[in-house]
């Protein structure tokens, strides 16, 4: 069972303009929560993480939102640029990011000029 | 700093083979490797846990004996194939997590590039 959804597999952007991508968990134990982004046939890059113990982590362009109550999170990214087109996958552990991860299916976000 | 190798980055087999992939930690000590599959437009699937010096955690559904790993040293992991089949056919990533101490973060999940796994 999937327990890290991402519910679009895709989302189209014009550049300049805010990209938002969003995430659900089912697992209450999940207390670390990051972003990847990955090209085809590439390891995934991390982007930015969140704890629980945190609403909101800033890093540049790319800022995320977590909602506990609602086991939520997103990732906008602002401005967006034609480099952000990718696959973007959320990914969620009981413990920081040195514990296994469960990822979701992702989302394939295109950046359009 | 803080670069993970997988080699092969792709390898085509027969049906029935085995196919060993390699995963390094080319700057930094791994206490603890962990080992996924993609297969297309899907997650990144957890198959298995590896530590230095004792033997692998599968997670669920995932066959100890098909999928051996090998977690020899600090900075080696190999999962080897066994027997493969067209089914297994898949992207396999693995990721590592550094040691302690050595200057970089140590709750980190540094990923490696994948290796391409097309069985015939």
């Amino acid at each position: 069972d999937q327990q890290v959804k991402q519910n679009s597999p895709s989302l189209s952007v014009q550049e300049g303009r805010i990209s938002i991508l969003n995430c659900d968990y089912t697992n209450s134990m999940f207390d670390y929560f990051l972003w990847y982004k990955k090209y085809p046939a590439e390891g995934p890059t991390f982007l930015i993480s969140i704890s629980s113990i945190k609403d909101k982590n800033e890093d540049g362009r790319f800022t995320v939102f977590l909602n506990k109550s609602a086991k939520h999170l997103s990732l906008h990214i602002v401005p967006s640029q034609p480099g952000d087109s990718a696959v973007y996958f959320c990914a969620a552990s009981a413990g920081n990011s040195g514990y296994a991860l469960n990822f979701g299916k992702g989302t394939s976000l295109l950046v359009t000029p | 700093g803080a670069v993970v190798s997988q080699h092969p980055s792709w390898v085509i087999c027969k049906s029935g083979t085995s196919v060993k992939i390699e995963c390094r930690s080319l700057d930094f000590q791994a206490t603890t490797m962990f080992w996924y599959r993609q297969f297309p437009k899907q997650s990144l699937m957890l198959m298995a846990t590896s530590n230095e010096g004792s033997k692998a955690t599968y997670e669920q559904g995932v066959e100890k004996d098909k999928f051996l790993i090998n977690h020899a040293s600090l900075t080696l992991s190999t999962l080897t194939v066994t027997s493969a089949h067209p089914e297994d056919s898949s992207f396999y990533i693995c990721s590592a997590v550094a040691r302690s101490g050595l200057g970089i973060s140590t709750d980190t999940q540094y990923f490696g590039p994948g290796t391409r796994l097309t069985v015939l």
